[in-house]
């Protein structure tokens, strides 16, 4: 069974520019969440997707960030226009449904810096 | 609200002695209480999970954590470490019939010296 996968791995944007980061859950995984660690920090919620709702968007920074899941199947995040503080580690994760309390599947994450 | 506190940024341990990794949380409820491993460069894995019944919860490579409700710490521990153990721990915590957001904590590198 492929796991969660993400691309791309590391991306390397001028300040302004615009940036889409993309997430292929495990086959049959409802649930598809986005994270992002700043250097050091905590892993910090972004959003959570039902299938292709959005269930809880609480942690989106700003409206500069955009993320949907057309289909209920891949999701992508966009940053426009990125800002320096936006630099980190994005992380994709998936969970079935079928269990309440089922752990998360991440992916290995991709890397934004912003110069 | 939800959180998780790991009050070390940093655990050293020497190969072969027993180590332990500190969490605590808070929650407005019963909790459930997650493990992630996370290698360089690789995405979190699940190493266990507390979500109800015995306490001491066992998990891969031989982790194992203690619930404390009274204390609300949610402890990682090994006996024996290995330097393979080496990587950065995260711990997490959800409320229990809630939305499953699971919140994480800031991580802890361990380093197991040989």
């Amino acid at each position: 069974e492929a796991g969660v996968t993400q691309f791309p791995s590391h991306s390397v944007i001028e300040k302004g520019q615009t940036v889409t980061l993309r997430c292929d859950p495990i086959s049959g995984h409802d649930n598809l969440y986005w994270y992002r660690r700043v250097m050091g920090k905590e892993i910090k919620f972004l959003l959570h997707f039902v299938k292709e709702s959005k269930q809880d968007e609480s942690g989106m920074p700003n409206n500069r960030f955009l993320a949907e899941r057309t289909g209920g199947t891949y999701s992508t995040l966009k940053v426009q226009p990125a800002e320096l503080e936006d630099s980190g580690v994005y992380f994709c994760a998936s969970r079935s449904t079928v269990s309440n309390t089922g752990e998360l599947f991440f992916g290995e994450g991709s890397r934004l810096t912003v110069l | 609200a939800q959180s998780v506190a790991q009050p070390e940024d940093q655990v050293n341990v020497a190969e072969g002695n027993p180590l332990t990794v500190k969490c605590t949380y808070s929650v407005s409820g019963n909790p459930y209480l997650f493990w992630y491993v996370q290698y360089p460069n690789r995405g979190l894995q699940f190493l266990l999970k507390y979500i109800t019944g015995d306490n001491l919860v066992k998990g891969s490579y031989g982790f194992e954590a203690e619930f404390n409700k009274s204390q609300t710490s949610f402890h990682l521990k090994k006996p024996s470490a290995l330097v393979s153990d080496s990587a950065l721990y995260f711990c997490a915590v959800t409320l229990s019939g809630g939305s499953y957001i699971p919140t994480f904590g800031r991580g802890t590198s361990l380093i197991v010296h040989p």
